[in-house]
């Protein structure tokens, strides 16, 4: 079965850079969506298609795929952004199934 | 405005059997495919099922694959899920998650619904 590895945890100070990485063989070649979950809360989608953004999602959110990872950026790290992060494909090597990341939680110092 | 909302959770006995229910509104649910999501306490994110908009595809993860079996009722705009042979490891909340096209992103999802097995 495909497997998306997170590290788990990931610290950054306000106004600083997140980079939440995404591993997956070959990954590059499938879309990759990113989740935002708040203590208590639905997740919500963050970024889909790899590096889009729905509407309503800053900015600052940003998503990149090539190769054996796919990366979430979140530029000027806000207190609000701290949560759980969760990378998301769509397998068909077998049969069709969703695929989530371990998740990484964002901790804002 | 698009909700979904889950109901049917509650507290089963293992082997027991329970049915969750998904009410959807503020969008054409007949134009979508479907899912069902799950947490267990303190855990990351499990998908379980999804279903395409006609019911014509259903797919289920092997750990529920036999089990657990994914319905809708487009005229009610209601997605099900019927959890049979229920386990101790099937302890989370499940959600319920909108996708257009089957294999897209989960754009909208529900709050979701507390499934305890426990005897």
């Amino acid at each position: 079965s495909y497997v998306l590895t997170q590290p788990p945890s990931v610290s950054v100070a306000p106004g600083q850079t997140a980079r939440i990485t995404c591993g997956g063989n070959n990954i590059g070649s499938k879309s990759v969506h990113w989740y935002q979950q708040k203590p208590g809360q639905a997740p919500v989608l963050v970024v889909y298609d790899d590096s889009d953004r729905p509407s309503g999602i800053p900015e600052r959110f940003s998503g990149s795929n090539s190769g054996n990872t796919a990366t979430l950026t979140i530029s000027r790290v806000e207190a609000g952004d701290e949560a759980d992060y969760y990378c998301q494909v769509w397998d068909s090597s077998s049969d069709h199934r969703g695929v989530f990341g371990t998740g990484t939680k964002v901790t804002v110092l | 405005e698009v909700q979904l909302v889950e109901s049917g959770g509650g507290l089963v006995k293992p082997g027991g059997s329970l049915r969750l229910s998904c009410a959807a509104s503020g969008f054409t649910f007949s134009s979508y495919s479907m899912n069902w999501v799950r947490q267990a306490p303190g855990k990351g994110l499990e998908w379980v099922s999804s279903i395409s908009s006609s019911s014509s595809y259903i797919y289920y993860a092997d750990s529920v694959k036999g089990r657990f079996t994914i319905s809708r009722d487009n005229a009610k705009n209601s997605l099900y899920l019927q959890m049979n042979s229920l386990r101790a490891e099937d302890t989370a909340v499940y959600y319920c998650a909108r996708d257009r096209v089957g294999n897209g992103p989960f754009d909208y999802w529900g709050q979701g619904t507390l499934v305890t097995v426990s005897s």
